[in-house]
């Protein structure tokens, strides 16, 4: 089983600031990668899918980047609602697994 | 619109059962690969299971043997017969779609049903 680790675990920052979220693979994924975006209460929301392309309706600070074993999520400046918990997900192996996740908080 | 809504979470004894629904609309059920995937309260995102659109079903470790995901075309919903639970399988259930035209990854979710394993 592909282990996906996140870091950092916390990231605290201001709104207009830039996230840089880090993923990394204990094996090759190619670009089989997604990140998803979960609020309190709430059901994660695909956000980036093959490792850079948005899903539908998802705005363009958001962007994903890398491929193998190191992906990066970066928000390019912070709105309020951008404050939540990223998840990646790799499904290049079977079972698909999830890293632990990213909580942006506000700083 | 798309959407999914499951139901049947509830609190059961160690070692009951329990069945969740997820209805479709919007799409149908039966064309998609369809999957469940759980939260531990506080902890982060574990796939289940998942049933594709040829019928085939696979699990994750953690539930073979013990849980059974299954469609009713007819209904348009996807449901998880869940047995022998344990605390551990305590957690948000949430239903997804594999999306085949972005390469399986789960663009739909349900709002999640949460299942309390507790004596």
């Amino acid at each position: 089983e592909i282990v996906l680790t996140q870091s950092p675990a916390t990231l605290s920052l201001s709104p207009g600031e830039r996230a840089t979220l880090s993923c990394r693979a204990s094996q090759s994924v190619s670009s089989y990668l997604a990140w998803y975006q979960q609020k309190p209460g709430q059901a994660p929301r695909l956000l980036i899918y093959d490792a850079s392309n948005r899903a539908t309706g998802i705005p363009a600070r958001f962007s994903g980047s890398g491929s193998g074993t190191d992906f990066t999520l970066t928000i390019s400046s912070l709105e309020p609602e951008d404050f939540a918990v990223y998840y990646c997900q790799q499904r290049s192996n079977w079972p698909s697994t999830f890293g632990p996740g990213t909580k942006v908080d506000i700083k | 619109e798309v959407q999914l809504v499951e139901s049947g979470g509830g609190l059961v004894q160690p070692g009951g059962s329990l069945r969740l629904s997820c209805a479709a609309s919007g799409f149908t059920v039966s064309s998609n690969y369809m999957s469940w995937v759980r939260q531990a309260p506080g902890k982060g995102l574990e796939w289940v299971s998942v049933i594709y659109s040829g019928g085939s079903t696979y699990y994750a470790d953690s539930v073979k043997g013990r849980f059974t995901i299954s469609r009713d075309n007819s209904k348009n919903t996807l449901y998880l017969q869940m047995n022998s639970l344990r605390a551990e399988d305590t957690a948000v259930y949430y239903c997804a779609r594999d999306h085949r035209a972005i390469g399986y990854y789960f663009d739909y979710w349900g709002q999640g049903t949460l299942v309390t394993v507790s004596s």
